[in-house]
C-alpha cells in the first residue's frame, strides 16, 4: 500500500511563530487532505488540495503532486492551533470512493 | 458542520461479545467509510460503502462487517470483540469527488 509519512513528529511553539509541517507519499494520489485534531479528538478539515497552493487565514498549503508531497504552512500560531495535524492520500478506487490513507501526525503544542 | 452523527460514543464491552456501532448522515452523501484510529498509526480504512448494500473492506477489515441498508445509516459490527479491536472508531461520509467529513468519533474499550 501506499506510505504516508510526516515531519516533525512533535513541535512545540512559542505564540505568534510559525511552522511548517510536511507530507511526503510514496505513490501517485487523486487528492490530498490535512486535517486537525483538537484536543477533543474532533477531525476539522483544513484542505483538499490535489496540487497548488490554497489558503485559508492564517493556514496555507501546497502540494507538489509530480515531487510527491505536500506541505502545510502556519503563520502566527495561536494556543488555539495546537493538536494533532493529520495529512491524508486519496486514493480513488473503481467505485469511486475516496479511501484515505493517513500519516501518523505531527503533534503540536503552542505554549503562550 | 457535516451531518454526522456516531452512536454511542463511549462503549466497554467484555471480550467476546457481539458489539455494533452506528453511523448516521443527513448529507444524502453516495459513500459512507469506517476508520480505526490507534496511537502510532494514524486512522486506517475498516471498510466502506458505495451504495445501499454495497460495501468494500479498507486496510484493516478482519473481525469487522459492515451493513448499509439505507442512505442514511451505516453500521459496523465486531461479531466477537477482542482487545485488539480496543480504539477509537470514525465514522466519515462524502459526496462524489469531494472530500471526506468526519464525525466525532467513538471510544471503544473491550475489556
Amino acid at each position: 500500500g501506499i506510505q504516508v509519512e510526516q515531519s516533525p513528529p512533535d513541535l512545540i511553539l512559542q505564540e505568534g511563530a510559525n511552522s511548517t509541517l510536511r507530507c511526503n507519499f510514496s505513490d501517485s494520489v487523486n487528492n490530498l487532505q490535512w486535517f486537525h485534531q483538537n484536543p477533543w479528538g474532533q477531525l476539522i478539515n483544513l484542505f483538499y488540495i490535489p496540487s497548488g497552493t490554497k489558503q485559508n487565514g492564517r493556514l496555507s498549503a501546497t502540494t507538489v503532486a509530480t515531487e510527491r508531497y505536500s506541505l502545510l504552512y502556519i503563520s502566527s500560531s495561536q494556543t488555539t492551533d495546537s493538536g494533532v495535524y493529520f495529512c491524508a492520500v486519496v486514493r480513488r478506487g473503481f467505485t469511486g470512493a475516496n479511501n484515505l490513507f493517513f500519516g501518523t501526525g505531527t503533534r503540536l503544542t503552542v505554549i503562550p | 458542520d457535516a451531518g454526522i452523527t456516531q452512536s454511542p460514543r463511549h462503549k466497554v464491552t467484555e471480550t467476546g461479545t457481539p458489539v455494533t456501532l452506528r453511523c448516521h448522515q443527513t448529507e444524502n452523501h453516495r459513500y459512507m467509510y469506517w476508520y480505526r484510529q490507534d496511537p502510532g498509526h494514524g486512522l486506517r480504512l475498516i471498510h466502506y460503502s458505495y451504495g445501499v448494500k454495497d460495501t468494500d473492506k479498507g486496510e484493516v477489515s478482519d473481525g469487522y462487517s459492515v451493513s448499509r441498508s439505507k442512505t442514511e445509516d451505516f453500521l459496523l459490527t465486531l461479531e466477537s470483540a477482542t482487545s485488539s479491536q480496543t480504539s477509537v472508531y470514525f465514522c466519515a461520509i462524502s459526496a462524489v469527488g469531494t472530500e471526506a467529513f468526519f464525525g466525532q468519533g467513538t471510544r471503544l474499550t473491550v475489556v
